[in-house]
């Protein structure tokens, strides 16, 4: 079945950068499109980014454009987010989603604060 | 950019009652491959979102009868045949032809 595990949350002050892990296993990875999307605390959902099957393609929401890059190693089955410039309203549960975001992950919690 | 708005914005259902979330886009969902990218997702209490229709009307794997989608162009609805307890949380509507917008959540509560 598949399966999707997001890691790299954490705390990290106005400025700084994280990079969030997903593992994907149970389908062929390298066969599918990741998206990004988050949830701020008690908010509804954000599409934040996506990537095509093969990393050729990239698109990202106007509110982390310049400042977030998805990126995927398919010898890993793993899926990337590296945030950089990180603001306090970034502060969200993370989610990692194979496409079209049928199959989500349980989510990382990343909380910018200084 | 589209724009998906969802009513109400919470509904509160007796169990075996229907209930029924209507999802409006600003510009039409049709694509020109003839597929119509609407989506429909529950989020239940400290749970991930969880896919429930995909194109308008398709029932995705293991989800009960129960659930249905119809709709065109840029009105969309979702209705649940007899509302049971696990069917509690968030309902999200989205789109995805354009950048993968979600409407604002509908939160469902049993009375």
């Amino acid at each position: 079945q598949v399966q999707l595990v997001e890691s790299g949350g954490g705390v990290v002050q106005p400025g700084r950068s994280l990079r969030l892990s997903c593992a994907a296993s149970g389908f062929t990875f390298s066969s599918y499109g990741m998206h990004w999307v988050r949830q701020a605390p008690g908010k509804g959902l954000e599409w934040v980014a996506v990537i095509s099957y093969d990393g050729s393609n990239k698109f990202y929401a106007d509110s982390v454009k310049g400042r977030f890059t998805i990126s995927r190693d398919n010898s890993k089955n793993t899926l990337y987010l590296q945030m950089n410039s990180l603001r306090t309203e970034d502060t969200a549960v993370y989610y990692c989603a194979k496409d079209p975001l049928t199959h989500w992950g349980q989510g990382t919690l990343v909380t910018v604060s200084s | 950019d589209i724009v998906m708005t969802q009513t109400p914005l919470s509904l509160s259902v007796t169990p075996g009652q229907p209930a029924s979330i209507s999802c409006k886009s600003s510009q039409s969902l049709l694509h020109s491959d003839g597929k119509t990218y609407l989506y429909w997702y529950l989020q239940k209490p400290g749970q991930s979102p969880q896919l429930l229709i995909y194109e308008v009307s398709s029932r995705f794997s293991g989800v009960p009868d129960r659930f249905s989608g119809s709709g065109s162009g840029t009105d969309f609805t979702l209705k649940i045949s007899r509302v049971e307890a696990e069917d509690v949380g968030v309902y999200y509507c989205m789109e995805g032809i354009h950048l993968w917008t979600f409407g604002q959540g509908t939160k469902v509560e049993i009375k």
